[in-house]
């Protein structure tokens, strides 16, 4: 079963700084999707970026960017220029092509990112 | 495209209370469903889902129920409420391939 795994509890990061938030994943497939999810305060859940794994180029969504290394497993966060709207719990989540019941999002346990002003 | 309703926004019970939360989608038909529990700060704990009409799938035994009468519609149920069912709770449906989760707002449950 494919696992996912944020080392991070929580992170902090200064206004206007940069931080990256770690997220690694264990898979025997080859084709997959990777996802980073952010809930605010508010605890909706948004889609802040996605990434397919048979693609080389690392996903951008204009100060959100991810550094995908497929071999490793690993698919990192980086929000550059932080700004306090990104104080937020963000999960990782991937989901296989194949062999998965229902299309279903096997989810990080959350690194909570404060910023602090 | 799809959007996702859920309510109630907010729910206080007493124990040993039923209840009953529901989840609707629109702009997609024969959609997949998930009911997620969020304890307070914590990571998310699948549920239930559900491929089709009347399948139900319980991955954590627990005092929760599900069902989907129609297409559209999950539901989240219980007889009788626990302390231990307090949390937040999200319905989400399964968007364009390769897009992840579409997901409610969220009722945030306390059983008092």
């Amino acid at each position: 079963a494919q696992t996912v795994t944020q080392s991070q509890p929580e992170m902090s990061v200064q206004e206007a700084e940069t931080v990256t938030l770690s997220c690694t994943y264990d898979t025997s497939e080859s084709d997959y999707y990777l996802f980073w999810y952010k809930q605010p305060p508010s605890r909706q859940m948004i889609l802040v970026i996605r990434q397919e794994a048979y693609k080389q180029q690392n996903a951008t969504e204009n100060r959100f960017s991810v550094n995908f290394q497929k071999a490793a497993k690993s698919f990192s966060l980086k929000i550059s220029d932080s700004q306090l709207g990104d104080a937020a719990m963000y999960f990782c989540a991937y989901r296989g092509l194949y062999n998965n019941a229902g299309n279903m999002l096997t989810f990080g346990g959350g690194t909570r990112l404060m910023v602090k002003p | 495209s799809q959007t996702i309703h859920q309510w109630p926004a907010t729910l206080v019970q007493p124990v040993g209370s039923p209840l009953s939360l529901e989840c609707t989608v629109e702009g997609t038909s024969n959609p997949n469903l998930y009911w997620y529990r969020q304890a307070a700060g914590r990571g998310l704990q699948l549920l239930f889902y559900s491929v089709g009409i009347g399948q139900i799938s319980s991955e954590v035994p627990q005092n929760l129920s599900a069902s989907r009468p129609q297409d559209r519609q999950f539901i989240l149920s219980s007889k009788k409420l626990l302390l231990s069912d307090s949390g937040f709770y999200l319905c989400a449906v399964t968007g364009v391939f390769g897009y992840g989760y579409t997901f409610g707002s969220g009722t945030r449950l306390t059983v008092v």
